[in-house]
């Protein structure tokens, strides 16, 4: 069965404390993954999407990697504002491309 | 320029009730999907319009639940006979045609039944 999981559920860091989320994924035929920033009451923002394993892309103090079984959100030196639940989603193609999502990490950021 | 919107961003309703939401998709974007998100849950996919091709309703969760999406642009998501296990946010998402495009979504419309 296709399934996403990321961990961990919640995390709690320091203005200024780098750390990782992680989205393993037992998906084939593997066509994106996606991050998305999800923010109360709202819904989610697009950040990031990786096709292959190997790719990185970057934004701000965010940087997205992708193997073959998972991938990583970095986020470095994180501020407050950087608070929110992170998404992960796999589209594993087929005839509507429709994306299977992880249940998110809720991070927060104390100053 | 403008994003996916929803409508009514809050809805309550109460149990029995029959509920309609709307989703307007971003323009030029002609495929559009309807996702629910229950507390603790992750998204979870409920139905799928592209262009003027039949719709994927392989995630409805019952016969209660509907869709229609009028001249591929504004679609609605009926639920009939609302019960208490539908309350969730309902969100919408658009994209253009291709594969793996990526889907940006709405606000989201939060459905609580009592």
């Amino acid at each position: 069965e296709d399934q996403v999981t990321q961990s961990p559920e919640a995390l709690r860091l320091q203005e200024g404390e780098s750390s990782s989320l992680n989205c393993s994924y037992t998906v084939s035929g593997l066509r994106g993954l996606f991050w998305y920033r999800q923010d109360p009451g709202k819904g989610p923002e697009f950040l990031f999407t990786l096709y292959s394993a190997g790719e990185e892309k970057e934004k701000e103090r965010l940087k997205a990697t992708l193997t073959k079984k998972e991938s990583f959100l970095h986020i470095t030196a994180p501020k407050p504002e950087d608070s929110a639940t992170y998404l992960c989603a796999v589209n594993y193609g087929g005839a509507t491309n429709k994306l299977i999502f992880g249940t998110g990490t809720l991070l927060a950021v104390q100053p | 320029g403008a994003g996916v919107s929803q409508s009514p961003s809050n809805k309550v309703t109460e149990k029995g009730k029959d509920v309609e939401l709307r989703c307007d998709p971003i323009s030029g974007h002609t495929a559009l999907y309807w996702y629910r998100q229950s507390l603790g849950q992750g998204l979870e996919f409920l139905i799928y319009f592209q262009g003027n091709s039949a719709p994927d309703k392989s995630g409805l969760p019952s016969d209660r639940f509907s869709a229609e999406r009028t001249g591929g642009s504004v679609s609605t998501l009926t639920i009939q006979r609302t019960q208490q296990e539908d309350s969730a946010v309902y969100l919408c998402a658009s994209t253009w045609v291709a594969a793996t495009d990526t889907q940006y979504f709405g606000p989201g419309t939060r459905l609580t039944v009592l």
